[in-house]
This record gives structure tokens, C-alpha cells and sequence, in this order.
């Protein structure tokens, strides 16, 4: 079965600082991959999504992430952390063809905490 | 453009009962799935719609249900509530598949007392 892992529950970093948020998935088709931040008592938020393009994606708020089948990975970055980047951050998978329809499987998410 | 609206934001109901959350979609978009939201389960998909048609189920009991009309809102019903169905539901809709991305509402927080 398709799983999503994100390696660290809580990463800190200093403002400024690079962020780098790791995610592998299990699978041997490549599926679409997502990126969601979560701010408290709110939904998710698309950050960025891959579906076969360029393997280096460009999202929302300065983050990107690269697509590396070799390693299933596609871990998220940010060049320079805000203060207002601190929120819960979710990777998704979805498989595709038509028996996976809407439903992405999330890992446990990773808290960001970006210190002044 | 209106995003995804659920509807109501927080519910507290006693064990028993049952509750009936809702969600309307971007306009134009066609198929709404839910999520259930916990501590200790994360985030966990409950069912899809499409053109008022259930394509895909989770692993949840059959107390979980929901339908979709004909303008594509959609409702998910939990009968006989239980305190393990504490959780924030999330509604999701997308135009058509997955690769369009899908886009979610703020919630509904559900307490179960």
C-alpha cells in the first residue's frame, strides 16, 4: 500500500535561516506528490504539487521542492525562513488512474518553529 | 472566487447522536472528498464524490456517509457518534482528478462529549 513518510515530527530553525522538510513516499509508479501547510485552526493550504513537469517545482511563499525518483523523495525547501512560515506542513501523495479518485494519503506532518 | 466552504465551523454533540456536516465546493469543481483530522490518526480519507457519485471509501465504518447533489455540494453524515469521532473534518474539492490539485475548506471541528 502507497504510504508517505515525513522524517522529524519538529524542525526548528532561526529566521533567515534555510528550511528543509523531508518526505519520501512508497511506490513504484511515480504519483502526484503535494505539499499542504496548515496554519492552527485552519484547513490546508496548497504550497506546490508535482504531476510529471519539471521535476524541480516552484510553489507558493518562496518554497519549492525537487522531485528525485531515484531516491522517491520530494523534499520541500526555503532559501530564507519568516517568521511567518511557523505552521504544520503536510506531504500527500496521490496515486494515479481512476481507482485512487481524490484521495491523497498524507504523512504525519511536520511542525516548523522558526526562531527570531 | 469563493473557496471551499464547510459549514458549521464547530459542533459539540453528545454520544448517540448523529450530525450532518456540509460543504460547497469551488464553483465549477465537481468532485469533494472529506478527510477526518486527529492527533493520533492524522489525516485519514473518508470518501469521495463525483457527479453525485461515491468513487472511492476509506476505512471507516459504516456509521460515515455522505452524498452529493446535483450542484455538487456535498454532506457527510456519522450516526450513533461515538467520543473517537472527535476530530477536525476537512472537505476537499478538485475540477476532475488529482492532477488538478485539490483545494480544502477550514474545517469543521466536531466534539463528541
Amino acid at each position: 500500500a502507497q504510504s508517505v513518510t515525513q522524517l522529524g515530527s519538529h524542525v526548528s530553525v532561526s529566521e533567515g535561516a534555510l528550511v528543509l522538510l523531508r518526505c519520501n513516499y512508497s511506490s513504484s509508479v511515480p504519483p502526484y506528490l503535494f505539499w499542504y501547510v496548515q496554519y492552527p485552526n485552519q484547513g490546508l493550504q496548497l504550497l506546490l504539487k508535482y504531476t510529471s513537469a519539471a521535476t524541480l517545482v516552484k510553489g507558493i511563499n518562496g518554497f519549492e521542492a525537487e522531485f528525485k525518483k531515484s531516491e522517491t523523495s520530494f523534499h520541500l525547501t526555503k532559501p530564507s525562513a519568516h517568521m511567518s512560515d511557523a505552521a504544520e506542513y503536510f506531504c500527500a501523495v496521490s496515486e494515479r488512474g481512476s481507482s485512487n479518485t481524490g484521495k491523497l494519503i498524507f504523512g504525519q506532518g511536520t511542525t516548523l518553529q522558526v526562531k527570531p | 472566487k469563493a473557496g471551499v466552504t464547510q459549514t458549521p465551523r464547530y459542533l459539540i454533540k453528545t454520544r448517540g447522536q448523529q450530525v450532518t456536516l456540509s460543504c460547497s465546493p469551488i464553483s465549477g469543481h465537481r468532485s469533494v472528498s472529506w478527510y477526518q483530522q486527529t492527533p493520533g490518526q492524522g489525516l485519514q480519507f473518508l470518501f469521495e464524490y463525483f457527479s453525485e457519485t461515491q468513487r472511492n471509501k476509506g476505512n471507516f465504518p459504516g456509521r460515515f456517509s455522505g452524498r452529493q447533489f446535483s450542484n455538487s455540494r456535498s454532506e457527510m453524515n456519522v450516526s450513533t457518534l461515538e467520543l473517537g469521532d472527535s476530530a477536525l473534518y476537512l472537505c476537499a474539492s478538485s475540477k476532475r482528478t488529482g492532477e488538478s490539485g485539490y483545494t480544502f475548506g477550514s474545517g469543521t471541528r466536531l466534539t463528541v462529549v
